[in-house]
């Protein structure tokens, strides 16, 4: 069964600085998409960034850029130079080709301190 | 880009009553639509999935009976919770996605802003 891990339920750091997200996986499969989505406190998620696992080169979009490591089956959030408004949940997701069902880790709580 | 509008954003109902929770895909055709429930501080548990045209896919431990789901039109699903109870109280998620086996490109799993239904 393909399961998706955050070790960090809960994160705070300090405006301008760099923080990075963990999330690990398991699957068999070898053709896959990996997210990293945003739920701030409205609620309304938000698709920060998309991973596909034929890719070698590593997603960036903006601040956002991920550490996509494939063997070790693990894929990494990098927020840079954090932004209030970057206070959410974020939860880390996973779904094979062809499949229907996106897997969600249990979230990682990130305050942004001003 | 794709836009899922999902109304209500809050409902309070009486127990015993049913809900209907609509969910739109405004700017694209959404062939599968999928619900989620979210309790407090947790993530999103997939309660079904829906493909138009045919029934739904219930995920187990989810009662079909009380959860109606609906997708009747390639822009449109609604949940339905029937003879809602307290314990039904909870924030309700749906998502809509185009063409089936693919998140490539423009197509992306597009969330609507959620429903939360409390139950008296």
């Amino acid at each position: 069964a393909q399961t998706v891990t955050q070790s960090q339920p809960e994160m705070s750091v300090q405006e301008a600085e760099t923080v990075t997200l963990s999330c690990t996986y398991d699957t068999s499969e070898n053709n896959y998409y990996l997210f990293w989505y945003k739920q701030p406190p409205s609620r309304q998620m938000i698709l920060v960034i998309r991973q596909e696992a034929y890719k070698q080169q590593n997603a960036t979009e903006n601040r956002f850029s991920v550490n996509f490591q494939k063997a070790a089956k693990s894929f990494s959030l990098k927020i840079s130079d954090s932004q209030l408004g970057d206070t959410a949940m974020y939860f880390c997701a996973f779904v094979v080709f062809e499949d229907d069902k996106i897997i969600f880790g249990k979230g990682t709580r990130l305050h942004i301190l001003p | 880009g794709a836009v899922v509008s999902q109304h209500p954003s809050r409902v309070i109902c009486k127990s015993g009553t049913s809900v209907k929770i609509e969910c739109r895909s405004l700017d694209f055709q959404a062939t599968t639509m999928f619900w989620y429930r979210q309790f407090p501080k947790q993530s999103l548990m997939l309660m079904a999935t829906s493909n138009e045209g045919s029934k739904a896919t219930y995920e187990q431990g989810v009662e079909k009976d009380k959860f109606l789901i609906n997708h009747a039109s390639l822009t449109l699903s609604t949940l339905t919770v029937t003879s809602a109870h307290p314990e039904d109280s909870s924030f309700y998620i749906c998502s809509a996605r185009g063409a089936r086996g693919t998140y490539s490109g423009a197509n992306v799993l597009t969330f609507g802003a959620g429903s939360r239904l409390t139950v008296l």
